[in-house]
């Protein structure tokens, strides 16, 4: 089945730890994305990448960095500067600019909820 | 400025009854408009889309929506709410500009009571 994964689904790290998120796709999509989810609020856009090694920045880059060495992954670490990193996170993906109407049709993946102590 | 607003943070709605979600955007051309569905502790769920054509789409679950023009509006709606329904719903707006992303609106959480 085609889809998207992250990993782990739970993730402890003690305050000052550099922390990576996988996440995974089978789509064959070139767009990804990531997203941060605080309770009660919507998504917010950390990084997105339309292709393989190219990325830029969203509304929250802040204390995060990514890479897009792969077409299929979209690592994101969550470094020690991101002065509040328990948060849920969410990866999508999407056909991207050569998808016409279905460029920005996002699919997600279940989720990372990180918790730093 | 362009946005996407759900107007309602939550509401609550009785098993069995009709449930209708508003969703407003402001951009100058008809964008495209995507509907979808969060349970707790996971990922987004697509349940309908809108590119162009038929102003009312059927999506999965039950669910339709309709775009109106006039208003700006892509409401959400189920005639028959399931327990399983109880999710958060977030509207996002495709404005189809070049470069432009998905924006998504606060989202609404459903409650459904027994």
């Amino acid at each position: 089945d085609g889809g998207i994964t992250q990993s782990p689904k739970y993730l402890f790290r003690k305050e000052g730890q550099n922390v990576t998120l996988s996440c995974e796709q089978n789509l064959n999509h070139d767009a990804m994305y990531w997203y941060r989810q605080d309770p009660g609020q919507g998504l917010r856009l950390i990084y997105y990448s339309q292709i393989v090694n190219d990325f830029q920045k969203g509304d929250i880059a802040e204390g995060y960095s990514v890479s897009r060495e792969k077409k299929e992954s979209f690592p994101l670490t969550v470094t020690s500067a991101q002065k509040n990193p328990t948060a849920f996170y969410l990866c999508a993906s999407s056909a991207g600019l050569a998808g016409g109407p279905l460029r920005n049709e996002q699919f997600f993946g279940p989720g990372t909820r990180l918790t730093v102590l | 400025a362009q946005s996407v607003t759900q107007p309602d943070i939550h509401i609550t709605v009785s098993e069995g009854a009709s449930l209708e979600l508003r969703c407003n955007y402001s951009y100058g051309a008809t964008p495209y408009l995507f509907w979808y569905v969060q349970s707790p502790g996971q990922g987004l769920q697509l349940l309908l889309k809108y590119f162009s054509g038929d102003t009312l789409v059927q999506g999965i679950k039950g669910f339709e929506a309709e775009f109106k023009r006039s208003q700006s509006s892509f409401n959400l709606r189920k005639p028959s709410v399931h327990w399983s329904d109880a999710a958060e719903y977030f509207c996002a707006v495709d404005p189809k500009a070049a470069g432009n992303k998905l924006t998504f609106g606060g989202g609404t959480r459903v409650l459904v009571k027994p």
